[in-house]
């Protein structure tokens, strides 16, 4: 058990639809990411956080896309107007200070019919 | 452009003999490489990790080599178990030594299945 939680574990919604996926982190992960990965593919990156601040975010991110950490705590996902290309798996992962491991929660499973 | 190449997607060993799985990358500039393991459904499992400074790291039944002159590393497990039957991913990020922020970039998976 990582410490990673992630809600909810599996959404099925219709195409045009709006979603959001929570993360909440352990306190110590000042840093928090956002991976996505479909079938037969390794997870991509999406975007990250240090504390608040989102600092980086992908070309996979469209404008569609937002994510928010507020007070440096959990973080939220959502996906506006979803397609059937954004059917993958929500990964979100913690990392803390001086450490080169990310620690991954379980996942949310995004399927849109 | 896949900076971490797996080139094999899946592997077959019997129960109780060694599993390699290979992992290739192209960015000169990583410097710390990890091992994860994801069972379907769930998220990935940090396995190990190695640094750039070192060529080998061992815990228990993994150990990780690292060429970095060939711009290659391999996950050895030793012996194998069939709690192993998993995908395996080879990941890479670099700025480990200036502290600065790296996202960790993947490969495309291995998936190991153990044999009785």
């Amino acid at each position: 058990d990582t410490g990673v939680s992630q809600d909810p574990r599996h959404k099925i919604t219709k195409r045009g639809q709006n979603v959001t996926f929570r993360c909440d982190p352990i306190s110590e992960h000042n840093r928090l990411y956002w991976y996505r990965q479909t079938l037969g593919q390794g997870p991509e990156f999406l975007t990250y956080f240090q504390n608040e601040a989102q600092l980086e975010k992908s070309r996979l991110l469209s404008d569609r896309f937002s994510a928010e950490r507020p007070k440096g705590s959990f973080s939220t996902l959502e996906i506006q107007r979803t397609e059937q290309g954004d059917s993958a798996m929500y990964l979100c992962a913690g990392h803390g200070e001086g450490t080169g491991e990310l620690f991954f929660g379980e996942g949310s499973r995004l399927t849109v019919l | 452009d896949q900076q971490v190449k797996q080139n094999s997607p899946s592997l077959s060993v019997q129960e109780g003999r060694i599993s390699i799985l290979n992992c290739d990358y192209t960015n000169s500039m990583f410097d710390y490489f990890l091992w994860y393991k994801k069972y379907p459904a769930e998220g990935p499992t940090f396995l190990i990790s190695i640094s750039s400074i070192k060529d080998k790291n061992e815990d228990g039944r993994f150990t990780v080599f690292l060429n970095k002159s060939a711009k290659h590393l391999s996950l050895h497990i030793v012996p194998s178990q069939p709690g192993d039957s998993a995908v395996y991913f080879c990941a890479a990020k670099y700025g480990i030594r200036t502290g600065t922020a790296s996202k960790l970039t993947f490969g495309t998976g291995t998936r190991l299945q153990v044999t009785l």
